[in-house]
């Protein structure tokens, strides 16, 4: 299995700051990996897949980059509805596996 | 409008198996691409993928799990069917069903249900 490792496991962030989400994977792949965000007592919502592919709807603040072993979300000019928990996820081999998660909080 | 929705019983006990049922509206099962996954997450801990079900009967389950899955689809009902045999506490969970976005890969989970809350006690 490829486990993936995220960082920071939380983060305390103010309105209008910028955040980076790193996750790394245990083995390279391409691109297929994706980010979710979930919010308290709600099931996740997909952000980006794979890599660098916005979601239609989701804003342009979240941006999603890397390949290889080393992916990251950059979340700008942080809104108050940003703060969540958020995952990745890769899809490049069977079984797909979730990093540990990522509490943005509010500083 | 693709929504998902599990159902299945809030409480089993110990040994027991557990049957959850995911009813799917705005996409068919049997529609070439489709794939249903099963996904579930303990209180306050990530989550994890326990199996998904593609719109040919391709079964991929995890392998730690693999021994007590069995995923399932009835096209009459366009249902998706997970049982999970000998529960115990630690697999108290939310279960969610989700809608495989296909995307190149294995793809990742575009839509999904509101999530099915398990508890396992005697």
């Amino acid at each position: 299995d490829i486990q993936m490792t995220q960082s920071p496991s939380s983060v305390s962030a103010s309105v209008g700051d910028t955040v980076s989400i790193t996750c790394r994977a245990s083995q390279g792949f391409s691109t297929w990996l994706a980010w979710y965000q979930q919010k308290p007592g709600k099931a996740p919502k997909l952000l980006i897949y794979p890599a660098s592919t916005l979601q239609s709807g989701v804003p342009s603040r979240f941006r999603g980059s890397g390949s290889g072993t080393d992916f990251t979300l950059t979340i700008s000019s942080l809104q108050p509805e940003d703060f969540a928990t958020y995952y990745c996820q890769q899809a490049n081999s069977f079984p797909p596996t979730f990093g540990g998660g990522t509490k943005v909080e509010v500083k | 409008q693709i929504t998902l929705k599990e159902s299945g019983p809030p409480l089993v006990k110990p040994t027991q198996t557990l049957t959850l049922t995911c009813t799917l509206s705005g996409f068919s099962v049997t529609t070439s691409g489709v794939g249903v996954g099963w996904i579930r997450q303990p209180p306050g801990k990530a989550l994890e993928w326990l199996a998904l079900i593609y719109w040919d009967d391709d079964k991929r389950y995890s392998p730690s799990l693999k021994s007590r899955l069995t995923i399932t689809k009835d096209t009459s009902k366009n249902q998706v069917v997970l049982t999970m045999t000998n529960m115990d506490p630690v697999d108290t969970a939310t279960y969610y069903c989700a809608h495989r976005l296909r995307r190149g890969g294995l793809g990742s989970f575009d839509y999904w249900g509101q999530g099915a809350l398990v508890t396992v006690s005697s």
